[in-house]
């Protein structure tokens, strides 16, 4: 069964104290893999997309990286306002189909 | 500006009432999508359109209508079959169906019953 998992469910950093998110899955035939944040009440924002294997995508404080198994979303040096959820989800190998998400990991960053 | 916009932002529903959820892009995309968030749960799909007068059945369609009548308006209905419907919607697009196909989302519809 297609699944994506998220972890961890929520992660409560300093203000510049670096992380990751992980997201794990399990697909035939990996079409892509997305990173949305969602704010609370709004949503989801589209940050990244990855296609292959060792590939890497950067945006301000935030890079994602794709392997074979999972994906991870890294922080480096947070500020309050990345206080969000990320959602991570991939896009099967089948036409026509839609996303399969993960529940997401919510990051709190006090100052 | 080119966006989804969904409507109304709130919504309340009686029991055994029906009630219709608006999506409208002006992207110029082909592919819509509606989907089913509840708090702790990814989001689900409820149904998806690949092109006008064409819709299919997502992984959770048990309660819910849909029509494409037009390729900018995706209408979602919640009807009284549709026994837990409290949740928060979301519609998307995107410019097709295949690879490499970023799906865009709107600002969500918030169902509640009354």
């Amino acid at each position: 069964e297609d699944q994506v998992t998220q972890s961890p469910e929520a992660l409560r950093l300093q203000e510049g104290e670096s992380s990751s998110l992980n997201c794990s899955y399990t697909v035939s035939g990996l079409r892509g893999l997305f990173w949305y944040r969602q704010d609370p009440g709004k949503g989801p924002e589209f940050l990244f997309t990855l296609y292959s294997a060792g590939e890497e995508k950067e945006k301000e404080r935030l890079k994602a990286t794709l392997t074979k198994k999972e994906s991870f979303l890294h922080i480096t040096a947070p500020k309050p306002e990345d206080s969000a959820t990320y959602l991570c989800a991939v896009q099967r190998g089948q036409a026509g189909t839609a996303l399969i998400f993960g529940k997401g990991t919510t990051l709190s960053v006090s100052s | 500006d080119g966006g989804i916009t969904q409507s109304p932002k709130y919504l309340f529903r009686k029991e055994g009432q029906n009630v219709t959820l608006s999506c409208e892009q002006n992207l110029n995309h082909d592919a819509m999508y509606w989907y089913r968030q509840d708090p702790g749960q990814g989001l689900r799909l409820i149904y998806y359109s690949q092109i006008v007068n064409d819709f299919q059945k997502g992984d959770i369609a048990e309660g819910y209508s849909v029509s494409r009548e037009k390729k900018e308006s995706f209408p979602l209905t919640v009807t009284s079959a549709q026994k837990n419907p409290t949740a928060f919607y979301l519609c998307a697009s995107s410019a097709g169906t295949g690879g490499k196909n970023i799906q865009y989302f709107g600002a969500g519809t918030r169902l509640s019953v009354l």
